[in-house]
């Protein structure tokens, strides 16, 4: 079975141009989430969705914002970039949205901006 | 709010040696506890996790983690280190009632031949 997947797998922005990100949960799951890795950090967490309605949201600007589509699958758009927001962005699905469950993350998309 | 603390960022180990990464956790209710590891250019791959039972849970690659509440701690080990286990591991917690996760810092650990 495939896994999570991502794309585009890189991006390279200017600062103040808006972005769209992908992504396709494990067949069967219903919960993604969005997390931000900045480079020698640990991921932090922006958004989380379940059955298409927002469950939880981080500490990030209103810049951010995501989505979930009938099919379970995700996008996630940031406004105005700016250079701090240079990262590795992660989804994960699972099956729900438990405290238990294990979330499977992707490979992630590379944003670079300049 | 929950949150983990992994102490030293570099952890170098010789081939064959102990594996020991320290995970500290902070929660006023009975923690979810997760590693992750991290190889390069890659997205985050689960080792083990606890939620509840045996205190002491097995996961792949031959790592192991113990719960341990009275000291608050999740420490990931592996009796012998192989060259493979050079990456990045992430100890997390899920937020009560979601399974939002907050991460630590990470360790990346170094495998010295």
């Amino acid at each position: 079975d495939a896994g999570v997947t991502q794309s585009p797998t890189h991006l390279i922005k200017t600062r103040g141009q808006q972005v769209t990100l992908r992504c396709s949960p494990i067949s069967g799951h219903k919960s993604v989430s969005w997390y931000q890795q900045v480079l020698g950090q640990g991921p932090q967490f922006i958004f989380q969705y379940y059955e298409k309605e927002e469950r939880g949201r981080g500490n990030f600007p209103d810049r951010f914002s995501a989505r979930q589509f009938p099919n379970y699958s995700s996008e996630l758009n940031v406004n105005a970039l700016l250079l701090g927001d240079s990262a590795l962005y992660l989804c994960a699905s699972s099956w729900r949205d438990r405290s238990q469950e294990t979330q499977y993350f992707g490979p992630g998309t590379r944003l670079l901006v300049l | 709010a929950q949150s983990v603390t992994q102490l030293g960022s570099h952890v170098s180990v010789s081939e064959g040696a102990l594996v020991l990464l320290r995970c500290n956790y902070s929660s006023s209710v009975p923690p979810y506890l997760f590693w992750y590891v991290q190889y390069p250019n890659q997205g985050l791959q689960l080792l083990l996790k606890y939620t509840t039972g045996a205190t002491l849970v097995k996961g792949i690659n031959g790592f192991e983690a113990e719960f341990k509440k009275s000291e608050t701690s999740f420490h990931l080990t592996k009796p012998s280190a192989h060259m493979s286990d050079a990456a990045e591991y992430f100890c997390a917690v899920s937020v009560l009632g979601n399974n939002r996760l907050a991460f630590g810092k990470g360790n990346q650990v170094v495998v010295i031949p």
